[in-house]
């Protein structure tokens, strides 16, 4: 069954402490690997896409990596403003499958 | 920048009732999705609309849904008998082709089931 992990599910930060998230995944045929920020009562917005292991991309504080099994996205220095759930979703050329997201809280 | 823009952002309606809910997708893309998001889950993957018909649809996506492009820029989700179970947030997505697979998304509509 295809399948998409997320961990940790929150995670507090003091601004300026990095650290990763992870997405582990178990799919069939994937076609690509997307990145969203979700802010509460809002529709999820696209942050990256990665398509084949060792890819790697990067915006502000953002960095996103994947391999054959798991994709991170590591925040560098976070501030307040990054708090938000961080969601992963695959895709298999059919559906996409969300994980259940990492709710950040980055405290000032 | 283009967005994908949903109506309404709250809909409350009784049990047993039917519902439209509209997206207008972003003007130059060509495959338009529904996703719902009961509170506090996943976002879950509806169905997926191509070339006026639909591509894909998930084991939610049964008898008491449809979905229409009824003009050149709407694209809508009706639930003919709402549940409980139906309050959601659901949201509209939509891509070009060719655009690396990328999804917009809308900002959602909360639906209610009384």
């Amino acid at each position: 069954e295809d399948q998409v992990t997320q961990s940790p599910e929150a995670l507090r930060l003091q601004e300026g402490e990095s650290s990763s998230l992870n997405c582990s995944y178990t799919v069939s045929g994937l076609r690509g690997l997307f990145w969203y920020r979700q802010d509460p009562g809002k529709g999820p917005e696209f942050l990256f896409t990665l398509y084949s292991a060792g890819e790697e991309k990067e915006k502000e504080r953002l960095k996103a990596t994947l391999t054959k099994k798991e994709s991170f996205l590591h925040i560098t220095a976070p501030k307040p403003e990054d708090s938000a759930t961080y969601l992963c979703a695959v895709y298999t050329g059919n559906q996409f499958y969300f994980g259940t997201g990492t709710s950040l809280t980055v405290i000032p | 920048e283009p967005e994908v823009t949903q109506t309404p952002s709250h809909q409350v309606t009784q049990m047993g009732q039917e519902v439209i809910l509209r997206c207008v997708p972003i003007s130059n893309h060509l495959y338009f999705y529904w996703y719902r998001q009961i509170l506090g889950q996943k976002v879950e993957f509806l169905v997926s609309f191509y070339n006026n018909e639909i591509s894909e649809k998930s084991e939610i996506f049964d008898d008491q849904f449809s979905v229409e492009r009824p003009d050149g820029s709407n694209f809508t989700l009706k639930i003919r008998s709402t549940k409980l179970e139906d309050s959601a947030m659901y949201f509209c997505a939509s891509r070009s082709l060719g655009a690396g697979d990328t999804q917009y998304f809308g900002p959602g509509t909360r639906l209610t089931v009384l």
